[in-house]
């Protein structure tokens, strides 16, 4: 299996841009994870899905950040407009029912000039 | 809500030395405890987990024990290596109304020195 896969390895965009960063789970894999990582605050939850539907958004900074999962291959965070706060790491990590190992992407290093 | 403290970085450490990484936890439920290692450029992967109290995870040399009356799941390894340096997450998964829910802590980077 390829592991879970996300794209771009890097994204460079100046405030104001909308950035989409995706991720492609393990097959099989009914929870999808979408983290953020920074110096400050480590490493926060952004959203879960499970089945394809959202199940928690709480840690979604605000209104700028929406986060879709239209079918079990495929989830997009969306950031609209961005802001160089956001400059982060961003991961995706998928798992299944009844297993808690969590498997990573090697994430998206996004830079928000 | 259910949270992980472990102790800040970066922690420097001669090849061969001992290392301790302190980790505590505050939950409300009977959560399992987990860490987590990332090299540099890559994402996070599973180093060890226990899912009960008193439980020892162990692997690649690393260990920790799952201390209940403590709240603590330190992470320890009798002799580092060079290829040891990371940073390493400790987390707790806890069963919530939606599955499973996986908090980490802040991490830890570890430098060993040859």
């Amino acid at each position: 299996d390829a592991g879970v896969i996300q794209s771009p390895r890097h994204e460079v965009t100046e405030m104001g841009q909308e950035v989409t960063l995706r991720c492609k789970p393990i097959s099989g894999h009914d929870y999808l994870f979408w983290y953020r990582q920074t110096m400050m605050r480590g490493l926060e939850l952004l959203i879960y899905f499970n089945n394809n539907v959202p199940i928690d958004d709480s840690g979604m900074p605000e209104d700028r950040f929406s986060a879709k999962m239209p079918n079990a291959s495929f989830s997009t965070l969306k950031i609209q407009p961005s802001e160089p706060r956001d400059s982060a790491v961003y991961f995706c990590a998928s798992r299944k029912t009844g297993e808690e190992k969590l498997f990573f992407g090697s994430g998206t290093q996004l830079s928000v000039l | 809500g259910d949270s992980v403290t472990q102790m800040e970085g970066p922690v420097t450490l001669s090849e061969e030395a001992f290392l301790t990484i302190n980790c505590t936890y505050t939950a409300t439920g009977y959560p399992s405890l987990f860490w987590y290692v990332q090299y540099p450029g890559e994402g996070l992967q599973l180093l060890l987990k226990a899912t009960k109290a008193d439980d020892k995870g162990s692997n690649k040399g690393f260990e920790a024990t799952y201390r209940k009356e403590t709240t603590s799941f330190h992470l320890e390894k009798g002799s580092v290596q060079v290829s040891d340096s990371a940073v390493y997450f400790c987390a707790l998964s806890d069963q919530g109304a939606g599955g499973f829910k996986t908090i980490f802590g802040a991490g830890t980077r570890l430098f060993v020195k040859a």
